[in-house]
């Protein structure tokens, strides 16, 4: 069974700090996507990177897949208040359709 | 054009009776999965239909059942309610099974809770 581990679980900071969320596997991913979901709505996808040491920006955010696909990281740049939300990374392995969600990071951003 | 719909959007059930969840796949999405999100946790998969046909099933008993219709869209049965099926079930469709790179789209999820 492929398990995501994501950490921190919860974070709460102030607006223009920078932060970190991190997503690991013992597992190996075929590619790994990172989504970001609001109080009462489904997950909205962010990005997906399938090549080991992928990097992928967007915006004020930037994603990493590790070296040998078994973790990924997100960060974010001066944290703005609209960034509030669970960010959730989910993995597919070879072969499965299926995919492997983390716990989540809850991101609480304070003006 | 349309994302992924699911209906209803709340319902509330007692144990040990029967709901059907429905879900529309975005346009031109052939691929639905489901997955159950309880409180504070990340979606699991429940299971994936592909050409009216389950591809895939996660870790759920047999009381969990789908159905694929021949206009792609879904059904998720539960059966025998247990009070730990309170969650938010979740569609997502694709065009094509999930695989690198494939986008998937989520509906806003079906809130379900069993008294």
């Amino acid at each position: 069974t492929q398990l995501l581990e994501q950490s921190p679980q919860f974070l709460s900071i102030q607006e223009g700090e920078n932060l970190t969320v991190y997503c690991n596997s013992s597992s190996v991913f075929s590619s790994l996507q990172w989504y970001r979901q609001e109080p009462g709505e489904g997950p909205v996808l962010l990005v997906t990177v399938v090549t080991g040491g992928e990097v992928k920006k967007l915006k004020r955010l930037t994603f990493q897949f590790g070296d040998a696909r078994k973790d990924s990281s997100l960060h974010i740049t001066a944290a703005q208040p609209g960034d509030t939300g669970l960010y959730l990374c989910a993995g597919t392995g070879a072969g499965s359709y299926q995919l492997t969600f983390g716990k989540g990071t809850k991101l609480s951003v304070i003006p | 054009d349309a994302g992924v719909t699911q209906s209803p959007t709340h319902l509330i059930k007692t144990r040990g009776q029967q709901v059907t969840l429905r879900c529309s796949p975005k346009s031109g999405h052939d691929t639905v999965s489901w997955y159950q999100q309880a409180l504070g946790q990340g979606p699991q998969f429940i299971f994936q239909y592909y050409e009216e046909e389950e591809r895939q099933r996660g870790n759920f008993p047999d009381r969990f059942s789908g159905h694929q219709f021949p206009n792609y869209s879904s059904e998720l049965n539960v059966n025998a309610l247990l009070l730990g099926d309170s969650a938010l079930y979740l569609c997502a469709s694709s065009f094509g099974p999930i695989r690198s790179g494939n986008t998937i789209y989520f509906g806003e999820g079906s809130w379900l809770t069993v008294v």
